[in-house]
Order: C-alpha cells, then sequence, then structure tokens
C-alpha cells in the first residue's frame, strides 16, 4: 500500500517564477492539506482540500493555490516566487470521515528560490 | 504567542540515558493531540495521537502521555537510531481539522 507521494523531489526556481508541486494521498484517503515548512520551523497550514474545494485556508497570501482532482490527488500553485517561499513543503492526507483525523504525510518537496 | 511550545529545542543524550520532551499548549476545546518524528529532509512520521487527559500511548521506547494543558513524550534506554527530530501537533475547536505545529525538538543519541 503506497503511502503519500510527492513530486518532484527538489525544484529550483529563480524570483517570479511560477512552480506546481503534485501530491497523490495514501489509498482511501479523501482529503489533502498542504504545509509549508522553513527551516528549523514546524510546518504551517497552507491549505485543505476535500470535494475537489478548498475547505479551509491558513494565513497565506493569494499567491498560493490549489487544486483537487476527482482521483483526490492535489496540486499546489506558487506565482510570483519570493525567496521568502524556499522551503520543504509538505502534503499530508487524511480520510475526512474518521474523526480520529490523523494525517499522513509525504516526504515533501523542497523548493529553492534564488 | 504561539499556541504550541515545545521543550527543550534540542536533547543531546547518551545511548541508555531516559529523559523526556515537553509540549505545552494554550488552546482550549483540544480535538487531538498528535506526535511525531521527523529525520532531515523527509516527512513528519505519525507516532501517536492522544484525546484527553490521563490518556497514554507507548511504542517501543516510546511513551506519550497528555495531562490539560501540556503532552509528554518519554524515551526510555534511547538508541542512537532514535535521533530525529521529535514534532507535536494539535487539531483543536479553532483550528477546525488542520494541525498547529510547535517547532519541535532536535534529539541526538551518542553510542
Amino acid at each position: 500500500d503506497a503511502g503519500v507521494t510527492q513530486s518532484p523531489t527538489h525544484l529550483i526556481k529563480t524570483r517570479g517564477q511560477q512552480v506546481t508541486l503534485r501530491c497523490s494521498p495514501k489509498s482511501g484517503h479523501d482529503t489533502v492539506s498542504w504545509y509549508q515548512q522553513a527551516l528549523g520551523q514546524g510546518p504551517q497550514f497552507i491549505f485543505q482540500y476535500y470535494e475537489e474545494e478548498e475547505r479551509q485556508r491558513g494565513n497565506f497570501p493569494d499567491r498560493f493555490s490549489g487544486h483537487q482532482f476527482p482521483n483526490y490527488s492535489s496540486e499546489l500553485n506558487v506565482n510570483a516566487l519570493l525567496l521568502g517561499d524556499s522551503a520543504l513543503y509538505l502534503c499530508a492526507s487524511s480520510p475526512l470521515a474518521e474523526a480520529k483525523n490523523i494525517q499522513y504525510f509525504g516526504a515533501g518537496t523542497r523548493l529553492s528560490v534564488l | 504567542e504561539d499556541q504550541v511550545t515545545q521543550s527543550p529545542e534540542a536533547l543531546r543524550l547518551q545511548e541508555g540515558e531516559s529523559s523526556s520532551l515537553n509540549c505545552s499548549y494554550t488552546v482550549s476545546g483540544l480535538r487531538g493531540l498528535f506526535w511525531y518524528r521527523q529525520d532531515p529532509g523527509k516527512g513528519p512520521e505519525f507516532l501517536f495521537t492522544l484525546y484527553s487527559a490521563g490518556e497514554e500511548k507507548e511504542k517501543e521506547r516510546l511513551k506519550a502521555t497528555l495531562t490539560k494543558k501540556e503532552s509528554f513524550l518519554h524515551i526510555t534506554a534511547p538508541k542512537p537510531e532514535d535521533s530525529a527530530t521529535y514534532l507535536c501537533a494539535l487539531n483543536y475547536g479553532g483550528s477546525q481539522g488542520n494541525l498547529i505545529f510547535g517547532k519541535g525538538t532536535k534529539l541526538s543519541v551518542k553510542p
């Protein structure tokens, strides 16, 4: 049973560019959440998708957007990249119907903005 | 003010030297407190979830406990392979399902 998979593993971009990160949830999970983790910090919540809609959003600007597909996979898009967007981007999935709400994380995408 | 505070920031132990990591929180309406382990450059790996004060969970050398305002992760006779960053996260009424993380405790266990 494959866990949460993310692609690519590493990415280098320059300021002002746009980037798309991808995530496939764990089998049986229908909810996908995205987090940003700066070096030495805990992950910070960006947004959560369920039934192809953004269900919740953290304190991130509109440059951060996402999408969820009918097969529950998801994309995170970041426009007009800033140096401060350099971080590890984590995707987590969970079965929304489960009250425990345990989120399982992928290995992340390391984004470097030069 | 941080909603979730972990201490210490870093902890160095000798192999076999037991210790505890602390996670304190200020929110009310806790729905769940989660412990994760994160190795360098990897995503967080789920360890435990606790839902009510007095609850305890164990796995190998790790034991997690929960009181009304804090949780402890006890490590008994640690081994070098336990070296990692341990993250505490919580889900409460105001977070509506997403996790609020602490900054983590970086544990190093020397042989």
